[in-house]
């Protein structure tokens, strides 16, 4: 079965410094989907950044980067210039593509200012 | 276009009662999945429904609980005789066939 786990409980930074979350999956697949779920206290999950498992390019989107090693089966994120408004549950999830998601147990991302 | 949208927002339920969750998927989304969240914990997938159509139950528990997702209409969660241990938040995705999800704002249910 196919399993997420990010074995960071809880991690803090200084606001404009950079963070990086940890994320590692187990599959035996070799086309899937990877991404990143921010979920503040308001409860909504949002989207952070999506990555193709047959592009070799990290995707990007403005503050947020992944590092994602196919072989290593290793899906990092980075937040740059942290802001306080980054501060959240973060979630890392797997997928085929139109099937259910596989979620990791979450980061708790505190931002000091 | 209005994203997914559930209801209620919250739901108090006493012991023995019946919980129904709604889900309407955002217009031209075709797919819904249901997922539990207990505190403090990630997402856990339940079902996923096409129209009329349950693909994927694997992670239903097979007493009390149920899905559908009507021709027309919203999907619905139904939950029958809750107990405390069902208190959590629901959480509703939808997606166009090349899954690009999109979730609802969920539903906390708590059991009294």
């Amino acid at each position: 079965a196919q399993t997420v786990t990010q074995s960071q409980p809880e991690m803090s930074v200084q606001e404009a410094e950079t963070v990086t979350l940890s994320c590692t999956y187990d599959t035996s697949e070799s086309d899937y989907y990877l991404f990143w779920y921010k979920q503040p206290p308001s409860r909504q999950m949002i989207l952070v950044i999506r990555q193709e498992a047959y592009k070799q390019q990290n995707a990007t989107e403005n503050r947020f980067s992944v590092n994602f090693q196919k072989a290593a089966k290793s899906f990092s994120l980075k937040i740059s210039d942290s802001q306080l408004g980054d501060a959240a549950m973060y979630f890392c999830a797997w997928t085929q593509g139109a099937q259910k998601l596989v979620f990791g147990q979450g980061t708790r991302l505190t931002i000091n200012p | 276009n209005a994203g997914v949208m559930q209801n209620p927002r919250h739901l108090v339920r006493r012991r023995g009662q019946e919980a129904r969750l709604r889900c309407s998927p955002m217009k031209g989304h075709s797919h819904v999945y249901w997922y539990r969240q207990l505190p403090e914990e990630g997402l856990k997938f339940m079902v996923y429904l096409q129209k009329e159509n349950i693909i994927d139950e694997s992670g239903m528990p097979k007493e009390r609980f149920s899905a559908e997702f009507p021709k027309e209409g919203p999907s619905i969660l139904r939950i029958q005789q809750v107990v405390r241990g069902d208190s959590a938040a629901y959480f509703c995705a939808s997606s166009p066939p090349q899954g690009r999800y999109t979730f609802g704002s969920g539903t906390r249910l708590t059991v009294v």
